[in-house]
């Protein structure tokens, strides 16, 4: 069965380091998420892609944050100047209309 | 904006026990409702869905009905095994009957169960 890949799973940074987060999204899918869940709270949507363009972002999503589409299979997520309150789980999802398939998560530690 | 609330956790249950995780929501116009499961170690997986009030959504035993009056999504299972131990949540989607919306998930619900 096809599958959300995400890696890396572990990523340990430096404060002000740049990180990239790759996903290789379901083959076929045509809209890219990326959500973020901080230890102990909720899982938070960050923003969507479609179409080589960012279809919504939530506040988080600030100037620090980027995605890109760099050809036909990945999806990152870059956070230019990582901050300590970046440390979380990010899930990317990708989907075809219905419903949203999750990868399993990278956990971004920044110290 | 939308908003999603789930039981307090963490639930522990024996096998073979009934099963019961409340989900309630705040939505403007009418959004698709959804529980995902989180096995440890791995991602997020749709577990069951519902897009329109009064729609049961169900699988691998488990159940939920979209009760558009009460707001609410309560997830449930007849009897529990050991392999439901896993991390549940409750979410909607204000993308109509698509999933492209992005989705507003419930905090989550730990749940073990023992032998």
């Amino acid at each position: 069965e096809p599958e959300v890949t995400q890696t890396p799973s572990h990523q340990v940074t430096q404060m002000g380091q740049e990180v990239i987060l790759r996903c290789v999204p379901i083959s076929n899918h045509l809209y890219f998420y990326w959500y973020r869940q901080i230890l102990g709270q909720k899982v938070e949507f960050l923003v969507s892609f479609y179409n080589n363009e960012i279809s919504e972002k939530s506040e988080i999503f600030d100037d620090q944050f980027s995605v890109e589409r760099p050809d036909g299979s990945n999806f990152t997520l870059k956070i230019r100047s990582t901050k300590l309150e970046d440390s979380a789980m990010y899930f990317c999802a990708s989907s075809s209309g219905a419903p949203q398939y999750f990868g399993p998560g990278t956990r971004l530690l920044v110290l | 904006g939308n908003s999603v609330t789930q039981m307090e956790g963490p639930v522990t249950l024996s096998e073979e026990a009934f099963l019961t995780i409340n989900c309630t929501y705040t939505a403007t116009g009418y959004p698709s409702l959804f529980w995902y499961v989180q096995y440890p170690g791995e991602g997020l997986q749709l577990l069951l869905k519902a897009t329109k009030a009064d729609d049961k959504g169900s699988n691998k035993g488990f159940e939920a009905t979209y009760r558009k009056e009460t707001t609410s999504f309560h997830l449930e299972k007849g009897s529990v095994q050991v392999s439901d131990s896993a991390v549940y949540f409750c979410a909607l989607s204000d993308g109509g009957g698509t999933s492209y919306g992005k989705l507003t998930f419930g905090q989550g619900t730990i749940l073990t169960v023992h032998p």
